[in-house]
């Protein structure tokens, strides 16, 4: 399995704009998350879904921030408008049901927010 | 709130020695506690991982300890190497719950 496979990479964009993250979680995996990597904050969840249906949105900061997850292979992140405050590192990790409870990270998408 | 406290925040060592990362943890009860490597850029990827009833666990030249007694937990590097450069991340997983609590991470850089 390639793992979990986030884009874009990197995305810099105005304040006002639309920006929407996408994740593609390994294959089979029940469980997927959203996080946001900040200096200030470390890892912070932003949201996790359990076979596509969300569970926890509490940490969404605002109603900017909002998510999806049509299938059980592909979720986006979506904040709309942006603002500077977004600029961060955003993760999408999977992971199954059970087992020791590892969760497998994607590589990330950096943000930034003029 | 649960909380897990790392330190030192940062440090710098000489290639080929050793050093060691602390983990606090107010989590209780837990699943268990991973120890999480995250190279610049890239996501993180897990070293170690121990039940509430392990003590230690190696990796290679990376070895975790647990107390649970204390809430205490360190992660040891031996003969460090260049590729050792990273934020180590302690993450600790309560009882049911798929809310990790993530600490803020340790940034080691190792130098030639």
């Amino acid at each position: 399995d390639a793992g979990v496979i986030q884009s874009p990479r990197h995305e810099v964009t105005e304040m006002g704009q639309e920006v929407t993250l996408r994740c593609k979680p390994i294959s089979g995996h029940d469980y997927l998350f959203w996080y946001r990597q900040t200096m200030m904050r470390g890892l912070e969840l932003l949201i996790y879904f359990n076979n596509n249906v969300p569970i926890d949105d509490s940490g969404m900061p605002e109603d900017r921030f909002s998510a999806k997850m049509p299938n059980a292979s592909f979720s986006t992140l979506k904040i709309q408008p942006s603002e500077p405050r977004d600029s961060a590192v955003y993760f999408c990790a999977s992971r199954i049901q059970g087992g020791t409870g590892e969760l497998f990270f994607g590589e990330g998408s950096r943000l930034t927010v003029l | 709130k649960n909380q897990v406290e790392q330190s030192p925040q940062s440090l710098i060592i000489l290639e080929g020695k050793n050093c060691t990362l602390q983990c606090n943890y107010t989590v209780s009860p837990f699943s268990n506690l991973r120890w999480y490597k995250q190279d610049t850029g890239r996501g993180p990827v897990s070293l170690t991982i121990m039940t509430f009833s392990e003590n230690t666990k190696s990796n290679g030249r990376y070895t975790a300890t647990l107390d649970a007694d204390t809430k205490q937990s360190s992660l040891h590097i031996t003969a460090s190497q260049l590729s050792d450069s990273a934020s180590y991340i302690c993450v600790v997983t309560p009882v049911d719950d798929y809310k990790l609590s993530f600490g803020a991470g340790t940034t080691v850089t190792v130098r030639a």
